[in-house]
């Protein structure tokens, strides 16, 4: 079985231009979520789909930032426009219930260095 | 909201020493813990979690944690290093309950295991 694939797995920009990225989860996940660590601090929650609806979205920094998971499969994050604070990993995951403690599968990250 | 320190962000022990790298959670309700690790290039990999049943957990690759409620904390140990155990530890938590979907992590600590 595939695990979280995540494309690209690296991304350099300049301030101002526009990065997507994107995350194929688990096949039959119907959980989805996106987070983010800035280097050398925590990874953070950024928000989470169920199939194709945005189920909790308080973790978005600002309105630059988009995401979709249009028919409920892969997700797209974009940022428009990319500020020097958005560089770091942005990490997907999926699980396949919202039962109480079910377990995240993280994808290997896209690595974001806006200069 | 939650919090999750992981005391130490970087580790130093030599092949076939004990391993302990600590976690301590700040809810007053017990969350589910996990511990994650990334190996070089690859996503987060789960080594253990705790739900509610025993409260020492065994997970991959020879880890176990202990859960001490008095303490609040979840440490991850091995009794013998390897040098592929040489990673970056994530301990996550993630509330009981109605709100428990996205998870909240520590800082990470890389682990080096010497020769």
């Amino acid at each position: 079985e595939a695990g979280v694939t995540q494309f690209p797995s690296h991304s350099v920009i300049e301030k101002g231009q526009t990065v997507t990225l994107r995350c194929d989860p688990i096949s039959g996940h119907d959980n989805l979520y996106w987070y983010r660590r800035v280097m050398g601090k925590e990874i953070k929650f950024l928000l989470h789909f169920v199939k194709e609806s945005k189920q909790d979205e308080s973790g978005m920094p600002n309105n630059r930032f988009l995401a979709e998971r249009t028919g409920g499969t892969y997700s797209t994050l974009k940022v428009q426009p990319a500020e020097l604070e958005d560089s770091g990993v942005y990490f997907c995951a999926s699980s396949q219930d919202r039962m109480d403690g079910e377990t995240q599968y993280f994808g290997p990250g896209t690595r974001l260095l806006v200069l | 909201a939650q919090s999750v320190t992981q005391l130490g962000s970087h580790v130093s022990v030599s092949e076939g020493a004990l391993v302990l790298l600590r976690c301590n959670y700040s809810s007053s309700v017990p969350p589910y813990l996990f511990w994650y690790v990334q190996y070089p290039n690859q996503g987060l990999q789960l080594l253990l979690k705790y739900t509610s049943a025993a409260t020492l957990v065994k997970g991959i690759n020879g880890f176990e944690a202990e859960f001490k409620k008095s303490e609040t904390s979840f440490h991850l140990t091995k009794p013998s290093a390897h040098m592929s155990d040489a990673a970056e530890y994530f301990c996550a938590v993630t509330p009981r309950g109605p709100d428990g979907n996205q998870f909240y992590f520590g800082t990470g600590t890389s682990l080096t295991v010497i020769p």
